[in-house]
């Protein structure tokens, strides 16, 4: 089946330094990702729809210049935190879905730790 | 506001019977419903969905029941197994195509399911 995989799935790193998170589709191509960030006790959050050759879509809220995603390729997408700050310390997970299915297929996700 | 809701936080089972998991809706222009399982420390993976034109969908030991006019669908899982002990998220999507990834979740349902 479809795979989806992040890396690195956990990184911990000082206030204040950037750390970015791959997700890859290792045998479909994706021209749309999601990624998604899991608060403690909460559901998953949309943060923003990563979209091949343009500018990401954020969702409300969400504040573009701290999390910039990239999505260079049809199998490649990436989220950089920037100056990352405790409070940014969560689960990031990313999702890609193959074109006209209704399943989405996760990474494994990616737990930020910031000192 | 949230337009999944899962009331409940946790169910616990024994080996063996059913497990139902319940989930409601506010929107109706929600066509699509997908439940996800997660592990800790582990993205979510896609269990069963159901379209709206549908009541119901069976996939082996897991049954997913809509229920259009409650807004509300429920997953029963029989019989329950102690490899099912998990998250499930209960998701929602208004449109496959177009807003594919665009999920709203519920805050997700913890089941343990003891020998």
């Amino acid at each position: 089946g479809a795979v989806v995989s992040q890396h690195p799935s956990r990184v911990i790193c000082k206030s204040g330094t950037s750390v970015k998170i791959e997700c890859r589709s290792l045998d479909f191509q994706a021209t749309t990702m999601f990624w998604y960030r899991q608060f403690p006790k909460k559901s998953l959050m949309l943060m923003a729809t990563s979209n091949e050759g343009s500018k990401a879509t954020y969702e409300q809220g969400v504040e573009k210049d701290k999390f910039l995603i990239n999505h260079a390729s049809l199998t490649l997408s990436t989220l950089t935190v920037t100056s990352a700050h405790p409070e940014d310390s969560s689960f990031y997970i990313c999702s890609a879905g193959l074109a006209g299915a209704g399943e989405l297929f996760f990474g494994e996700g990616s737990r930020l730790t910031v000192l | 506001d949230q337009q999944v809701k899962q009331n409940s936080p946790s169910l616990s089972v024994q080996e063996g019977r059913i497990s139902i998991l319940n989930c409601d809706y506010t929107n109706s222009m929600f066509d699509y419903f997908l439940w996800y399982k997660k592990y800790p420390a582990e993205g979510p993976t896609f269990l069963i969905s159901i379209s709206s034109i549908k009541d119901k969908n069976e996939d082996g030991r897991f049954t997913v029941f809509l229920n259009k006019s409650a807004k509300h669908l429920s997953l029963h899982i029989v019989p329950s197994q102690p490899g099912d002990s998990a998250v499930y998220f209960c998701a929602a999507s208004a449109g496959r195509g177009s807003t594919l990834g665009r999920l709203y979740f519920g805050r997700g349902t913890q089941l343990t399911v003891w020998p």
